[in-house]
């Protein structure tokens, strides 16, 4: 099977900008979480999207958004970009009834 | 909110010899503790995880261990080979299945193994 991917791989934007990212799952995979990786505040949950609906959101902003299509890919959009918003943001997939997340490769994205 | 803690911040162990990382949790209401590997540049990638029914639980080289009572698991890894290097990451949730309540990381652990 293939892995979790995620569009684009590296993205530069500037303050100001929206931003929007894409994940795939794993196939047979319904649930897709987010998360924010940056140095100084390590891996952080962002949300989490099953059945096209939000069940869980972590600690972020509302310029933090996301949705899920009926294929269970996700997307995640960040709108108004602030500098601290530089970070690696990874998806993870998972299968219902199963507590495994499977990543995928992230996306790295540069505010300047 | 959970907030687990993990120690220490960097691990520099003999090639051959053992290494152990550390994590407390805060929230008791977790019952799933993964670990995950991640090699520079490249995703975490889960090696081995407990849940709170189980106290230790091994796949090869690598074991966890998990007390409830204390709030605490470690990660074991014996006779560490150069490809162990890697920054390690301890992780809680709730459990309940599907990714729905999100994963709760420690800060990293870098293992370096010197040959």
């Amino acid at each position: 099977k293939a892995g979790v991917t995620q569009t684009p791989r590296y993205l530069i934007k500037t303050r100001g900008q929206q931003v929007t990212l894409s994940c795939s799952p794993i196939s047979g995979h319904r649930s897709v979480s987010w998360y924010q990786q940056t140095p100084g505040q390590g891996l952080q949950f962002l949300f989490e999207y099953f059945s096209e609906t939000q069940r869980n959101k972590g600690n972020f902003p509302g310029r933090f958004s996301g949705r899920q299509f009926s294929n269970s890919r996700s997307e995640m959009n960040v709108s108004t970009l602030e500098l601290g918003d530089s970070a690696l943001y990874l998806c993870a997939s998972s299968l219902i009834g199963s507590n495994e997340q499977f990543f995928g490769p992230g996306t790295r994205l540069t505010v300047l | 909110g959970e907030n687990v803690e993990q120690h220490p911040s960097t691990l520099s162990v003999q090639e051959g010899d053992s290494a152990v990382i550390k994590c407390t949790y805060s929230d008791s209401a977790s019952n799933y503790f993964p670990w995950y590997k991640q090699e520079l540049g490249k995703r975490p990638q889960l090696i081995i995880d407990i849940r709170s029914n189980v106290g230790e639980k091994k796949d090869q080289r690598i074991a966890v261990t998990l007390n409830k009572t204390a709030k605490h698991f470690s990660l074991h890894i014996t006779e560490t080979q150069p490809e162990d290097s890697a920054v390690y990451f301890c992780a809680a949730s709730m459990g309940t299945g599907g990714g729905a309540d999100g994963l709760t990381f420690g800060k990293g652990t870098h293992l370096i193994i010197q040959p």
